[in-house]
């Protein structure tokens, strides 16, 4: 059955690191691909999509490519921020009005 | 507009008693989920409305556990005799018309079962 694998965390990173947060995915047909982000205390909330093969998401600094070749939809920052810190989600979508989520990749950003 | 509300926030109860929960979606949005988030954990899928269609409940982890969604808005899980596995924080999220799109989540009522 379609499913998604996200790297173990937690990540603990210093200020401005380079952050990658793997993710790949097993589906049949043409999913969507989604990253959400959970800030402490905070629901869900939508940081970036993407719905095809080599479309780029990208909303606040982040970014992940739509990978067919890989199954692949990781995430990426160039520059960390401590605001940053949260628990990372990334979901795919195959239809049937239902999503699955990855089990979560929790992120510590240190001062 | 408003977001997706959930309440109670927080919900402390004893082993074996029942509890509710109440969901508010979006104003519109036609499909409602309901997700657990243990501590630690990912989201695990528990049930999803869509529109006037019968409810996907496959992933009730028991019969205890119930949901119902009154005139395609507010939703109610409702869990029976509680256990303290069932200690979790569980969230609810709404979508607009299709199933690609963003799901909007409310901020999740705590559930602790003494």
């Amino acid at each position: 059955g379609d499913s998604v694998t996200q790297m173990e965390g937690p990540v603990t990173l210093s200020e401005e690191a380079f952050l990658t947060i793997n993710c790949t995915y097993t589906a049949t047909g043409y999913p969507s691909l989604f990253w959400y982000v959970q800030y402490p205390g905070e629901g869900l909330q939508l940081l970036l999509k993407a719905t095809k093969a080599d479309d780029k998401g990208s909303n606040k600094g982040f970014e992940a490519t739509y990978r067919k070749e890989t199954t692949s939809f990781h995430l990426e920052k160039g520059s960390v921020q401590v605001s940053d810190s949260a628990v990372y989600f990334c979901a795919l979508y195959t239809g049937g009005f239902k999503t699955i989520f990855g089990a979560g990749t929790r992120l510590f950003v240190k001062a | 507009g408003a977001g997706v509300s959930q309440s109670p926030s927080n919900k402390v109860t004893e082993k074996g008693k029942d509890v509710e929960l109440r969901c508010d979606p979006i104003s519109g949005h036609t499909a409602l989920y309901w997700y657990r988030q243990s501590l630690g954990q990912g989201l695990e899928f528990l049930i999803y409305f869509q529109g006037n269609s019968a409810p996907d409940k496959s992933g009730l982890p028991s019969d205890r556990f119930s949901a119902e969604r009154t005139g395609g808005s507010v939703s109610t899980l409702t869990i029976q005799r509680t256990q303290q596995e069932d200690s979790a924080v569980y969230l609810c999220a709404s979508i607009g018309t299709s199933g690609r799109d963003t799901q909007y989540f409310g901020p999740g009522t705590r559930l602790t079962v003494l």
